[in-house]
């Protein structure tokens, strides 16, 4: 069955600071994959996604992930955090364009100016 | 508007009580989905619809919930006879490709 695991239930980093979210999912066939932010009393928008092709991807506000088969892996990566960056982060994945998609428990993450 | 929008932005209701959530997706948009958030919680999937496939309800939690989406647009969520665990914030995304989803601000129930 599919599933994504966020291990990291919240983070707190300094401003600054690199920042790597980690995410693993469990899929039968090649996923789609996508990192989602939240902001407090915000809908969710789209950070990135991969489907095909290089395995890092760069998305909106400096965020990468990279997709790493082996590992069924997707971990979201920031060079240098920023006090906005603070927000709930969730994984998800999913199959073709018409397969519903799954989301992760999410990571809460907390910036220290 | 461009984006997606959910009405009303916040509900309260008293226990027992019914209640309608509306969603409008994106206008061309082919999937439309319904998550629900409780409080310090992931996504919970509720329903799905694609086009004019009969709807994914697998998520729905019991048969006091329902969703239907109308000519392919407009959708609404309803809770029959609200329970105090329905209290969580109700979100709706539509997607046209590749399952990339568009989220509305979501509806915030309380039920009292």
């Amino acid at each position: 069955a599919q599933s994504v695991t966020q291990p990291d239930i919240h983070i707190t980093v300094s401003e600054g600071a690199s920042l790597e979210l980690r995410c693993n999912y469990s899929y039968g066939a090649t996923p789609y994959l996508f990192w989602y932010v939240q902001s407090p009393g915000q809908g969710l928008q789209l950070l990135l996604k991969y489907f095909s092709g290089d395995t890092l991807v760069q998305g909106i506000k400096g965020f990468e992930a990279e997709f790493k088969r082996s590992q069924s892996s997707f971990n979201l990566r920031k060079p240098s955090v920023h006090w906005s960056d603070a927000a709930e982060y969730f994984c998800a994945v999913g199959g073709t364009s018409y397969d519903k998609v799954i989301f992760g428990p999410g990571t809460s993450l907390s910036v220290i100016p | 508007g461009a984006g997606v929008s959910q009405s009303p932005s916040n509900k309260v209701t008293e226990k027992g009580k019914d209640v309608e959530l509306r969603c409008d997706p994106i206008s061309g948009h082919t999937a439309l989905y319904w998550y629900r958030q409780s409080l310090g919680q992931g996504l919970e999937f509720l329903i799905y619809f694609q086009g004019n496939s009969a709807p994914d309800k697998s998520g729905l939690p019991s048969d006091r919930f329902s969703a239907e989406r109308t000519g392919g647009s407009v959708s609404t969520l309803t809770i029959q006879r609200t329970q105090q665990e329905d209290s969580a914030v109700y979100l709706c995304a539509s997607s046209y490709r590749k399952n990339i989803q568009y989220f509305g601000a979501g509806t915030r129930l309380s039920v009292l």
